[in-house]
Parts: structure tokens; C-alpha cells; sequence
């Protein structure tokens, strides 16, 4: 019972190739995010969906573009992938409240984008 | 400068230290606060919330200084399982509803040791 899930955990792939990973959370949360963690660790987001609308779209070359189909699934395409995109990718969900405050984000385990 | 800075570390402690990590963060219009823990090759999962009257949870204690725009986590009595990454993580409104964006520091690697 994968609260929050990604497809697939590992990816491998020659520069220039596109790729998609999937997100799908089962918590019947609105928001959804995708972060990237680099080699050094540092946890960035990336965008955010609320209720199937982009809500965050932080400074990311166009190549990436995310999609959501309903407010269960955010996957996550990118097109002609470079070097410096071998990273890991983290999905995350949280349901908005009404008080004061940013709710807990739940993860998933994260896809480890190897490209060669 | 970063928005959010920890000493990355790493930490070494004897199983049964004490150990206190430190964080502070650059924008004052941040709302809330949190310490996240990564193990090696895992998600990151929520470890506590900070409130300003500070928190305990078990062996955790966090405390919350606004003014100086300072963060801390304290560990007591630390286990073996203890060690991880621990992340400082400040979150800040977007329009009226509660789905602002973290920002998280690069974190604060822990080992513990027997």
C-alpha cells in the first residue's frame, strides 16, 4: 500500500533521448510537486499541481513539462535529456489546509536518472 | 547566499550523545518550519514541525527563534538509527491556500557510532 509511488525507480539513457516518470499518489491528496535532488544533495522544486493546475513553476528549462491527468498521477516528461539532467527525481503530495502553515509533503522513493 | 543554510557535516557521535544541529534561513516572510530526515538512497519523511514556543518529540527537541531567523533540532541519547541526513526545511504561503513551496537546506549528515 505505496502511499506515494514512481515509475521507474532507475533510469539509464544515452543524451538526446526523451523520458517520462510516473508519479502516482494514493492519499487522495490535491497537491502534487516534483523535486530534483542533485549530487550535492541539494533538494530543489521543480513544479507543483493543484488539483490538476500548475501552481509552482520554478526556473526549469522547457524541456521539462509535466503533466497530470487527474490530481491522483503528476508524471514528469523531458525531452532531449543533457549530462547535467542525471539527478535524483522526487515526486511528493500534500493536502492543502485551512489554517496557517504548509502541510506535510509525503514523498516518494524517488527515480535515479543516470544519462550517459 | 542560500535561503536556507545547515552545516552539511558530517556529524560523528558516540551511541548515547548529545547532538544539536543548527539552521537559518534568509526570508522572514517564511511561515512554517520543519526538520525532515533522509536516510542514504531513501525519501526524504517528515521528522517533526517547529512551532516558535519550541517542540519535543522523544529524544527530539526543536526550537524555533524568529528573530534571529534560526532554527535548531537536539537529539538526546542518540541510537544508532539515528543516522541520517537531516534536512531544515522553511515553507511559505502562495495565495490563500496552503499549497506553498519548501525550501529545503542541503541538510546535516549524522553518524553515529558504537
Amino acid at each position: 500500500d505505496t502511499a506515494v509511488s514512481q515509475t521507474p525507480k532507475y533510469l539509464v539513457t544515452q543524451m538526446g533521448n526523451d523520458k517520462s516518470i510516473k508519479c502516482e499518489q494514493n492519499l487522495g491528496h490535491d497537491t502534487m510537486y516534483w523535486y530534483k535532488q542533485d549530487s550535492k544533495k541539494f533538494l530543489k522544486i521543480m513544479f507543483s499541481y493543484n488539483n490538476k493546475e500548475l501552481i509552482i513553476n520554478e526556473t526549469v528549462p522547457n524541456r521539462f513539462s509535466p503533466k497530470s491527468p487527474d490530481k491522483a498521477h503528476l508524471n514528469l516528461h523531458i525531452n532531449s535529456l543533457e549530462l547535467g539532467d542525471s539527478a535524483v527525481y522526487f515526486c511528493a503530495s500534500s493536502q492543502p489546509g485551512t489554517g496557517v502553515g504548509t502541510d506535510t509533503q509525503y514523498f516518494g522513493p524517488g527515480t535515479r536518472l543516470t544519462v550517459l | 547566499r542560500k535561503e536556507v543554510e545547515q552545516d552539511p557535516g558530517p556529524f560523528n557521535v558516540p551511541e548515547g550523545a548529545t547532538v544539536a544541529f543548527n539552521c537559518t534561513y534568509s526570508n522572514s516572510a517564511s511561515q512554517s518550519f520543519f526538520w525532515y530526515r533522509q536516510d542514504c538512497r531513501k525519501e526524504p519523511k517528515l521528522l517533526m514541525s517547529v512551532y516558535s514556543s519550541g517542540n519535543e518529540d522523544g529524544r527530539f527537541t526543536a526550537q524555533l527563534n524568529r528573530a534571529s531567523q534560526y532554527i535548531s533540532l537536539l537529539i538526546r541519547d542518540s541510537k544508532l538509527s539515528d543516522s541520517a541526513t537531516y534536512l531544515c526545511v522553511v515553507g511559505r504561503i502562495r495565495g490563500s491556500g496552503n499549497t506553498g513551496k519548501l525550501i529545503f537546506g542541503q541538510g546535516t549528515t549524522l553518524q553515529v557510532k558504537p
